[in-house]
């Protein structure tokens, strides 16, 4: 079956850095990927669809220059937490379209947890 | 007021049991829904999707009725397998993109 493939599975980063995150379509090509993003307890709630080729759109109240994404490839994208803080310490999963099926497959997901 | 909305249990029942989830969906466009089963510090797994005539995978059933935006999942003969968070999922005004619910958990003991 298809399989998303997301790295890292964990970070531990200090304050201020920036974190880099990649989602992989491994065995067809995605012209759609999503970010999403779950608080503890929480449902995963959408951050940006990821187009490739063109930019991506954020959803409301999704800061695009703090959540930089690129999607250069038709099996790669990823998101790249800028200046990371303490509050956007969460879990970010990754999922990309299989063509012509309608049927998201989820990467493994990131836990970051900023210090 | 949140697009999906769902009852978040916990569900304990006993194995064998048969047990049912329900969920609303706010947004009438939304087209496409789905159960996803999410384990514990996991990402989320498509269980089935949801068709207006209803579906049925093995022990899960799946139904929906647009009138009332209402979806429902049914579990029979549970397994202790089962334990997990079902989260129900209809798809957003921008097409593909998924709302997600809550999730409801589920516990299943010997």
């Amino acid at each position: 079956g298809a399989v998303v493939s997301q790295h890292p599975s964990w970070v531990i980063c200090k304050s201020g850095t920036s974190v880099k995150i990649e989602c992989r379509s491994l065995d067809f090509q995605a012209t759609t990927m999503f970010w999403y993003r779950q608080f503890p307890k929480q449902s995963l709630m959408l951050m940006a669809t990821s187009n490739e080729g063109s930019k991506a759109t954020y959803e409301q109240g999704v800061e695009k220059d703090k959540f930089l994404i690129n999607h250069a490839s038709l099996t790669l994208s990823t998101l790249t937490v800028t200046s990371a803080h303490p509050e956007d310490s969460s879990f970010y999963i990754c999922s990309a379209m299989e063509p012509n099926a309608n049927i998201q497959y989820f990467g493994a997901g990131t836990r970051l947890s900023v210090l | 007021r949140k697009e999906v909305e769902q009852d978040p249990g916990p569900f304990n029942v006993p194995e064998g049991a048969t047990v049912a989830f329900n969920c609303t969906y706010s947004n009438s466009a939304s087209q496409s829904f789905f159960w996803y089963r999410q384990d514990c510090r996991k990402e989320p797994k498509l269980l089935m999707s949801v068709y207006s005539s209803g579906n049925e995978d093995g022990r899960f059933t799946a139904q929906l009725n647009r009138a009332s935006q209402y979806i429902s999942l049914l579990i029979r003969d549970s397994k202790l397998s089962d334990s997990a968070t079902y989260l129900c999922v209809a798809n957003s005004n921008s097409g593909y993109a998924l709302n997600f619910g809550k999730g409801t958990s589920l516990l299943v003991t010997p």
